[in-house]
């Protein structure tokens, strides 16, 4: 069982917007502005598509938008587009022992 | 610009040490900015840290794990290692290598991964 918890799976169609939430607990999300998220297409490397909360790295388009809420943190994709189709996973910071803790993570359909 | 390739045996006897080495081109892995870290994923499953080491060699490893697992640095190759004993079927999965910012955690780059099969 995964330390954060995120949704097996979310769809939307093209053009749509979508969001993916990931719970934790103070420890983690709640407590510190570093949580991250990744995509991964299959068979390919995760990537980072946010940074502390809500940074993008260069090269991220600006469909991409992450935000928190107390232990929450959510992604949101806008103009949802076939390439989007993916697993998408979140991490935090925690001061639990392990440092980083990892969400089970979620699979994206683009209908 | 930086790159992380994963390199190392794809299968491994049960009971043996599984041992991967990640090489850093583009970049020093000496320049004291990041961590350097060891990630899996077990097939059709999440991603689970393993461990980080950083440019002075001071380590950190997953508590779940720490009994098995041993991370080192070669900053002459500009490569750092991972070797996970006493292996058994649970620990078949891709590996990757990944670059982290310390304090705040983003994997920022990452090798392509590499499968290891725990298998007799």
């Amino acid at each position: 069982q995964s330390a954060l918890t995120q949704p097996a799976s979310v769809s939307g169609s093209p053009g749509q917007s979508i969001t993916i939430s990931c719970t934790g607990t103070s420890s983690d999300v709640g407590g510190y502005n570093y949580v991250s998220w990744y995509q991964q297409h299959p068979g390919k490397a995760p990537k980072l598509m946010i940074y502390e909360v809500t940074n993008r790295p260069s090269g991220v388009p600006d469909r991409f938008s992450g935000s928190k809420s107390g232990n929450t943190a959510s992604l949101t994709i806008s103009g949802l587009q076939a390439e989007d189709e993916a697993d998408y996973y979140c991490s935090s910071y925690t001061s639990s022992a392990t440092h980083v803790v990892f969400g089970g993570g979620t699979k994206l359909t683009v209908l | 610009q930086v790159q992380l390739q994963e390199s190392g045996p794809g299968l491994v006897r049960p009971s043996q040490t599984l041992s991967l080495t990640c090489t850093v081109s583009g970049g020093s892995i000496s320049s004291g900015d990041y961590f350097w870290n060891w990630i899996r994923q077990p097939p059709g499953k999440g991603l689970e840290w393993i461990a980080y080491i950083y440019y002075s060699g001071a380590t950190y490893y997953n508590p779940s794990l720490k009994s098995r697992v041993t991370i080192s640095l070669d900053t002459s190759k500009n490569q750092f290692s991972l070797k996970l004993s006493s292996v058994t079927a649970a620990d078949t999965a891709v590996y990757y290598c990944a670059r982290a910012y310390p304090t705040t955690w983003p994997f920022d780059i990452w090798g392509q991964g590499t499968m290891v099969t725990v298998s007799s």
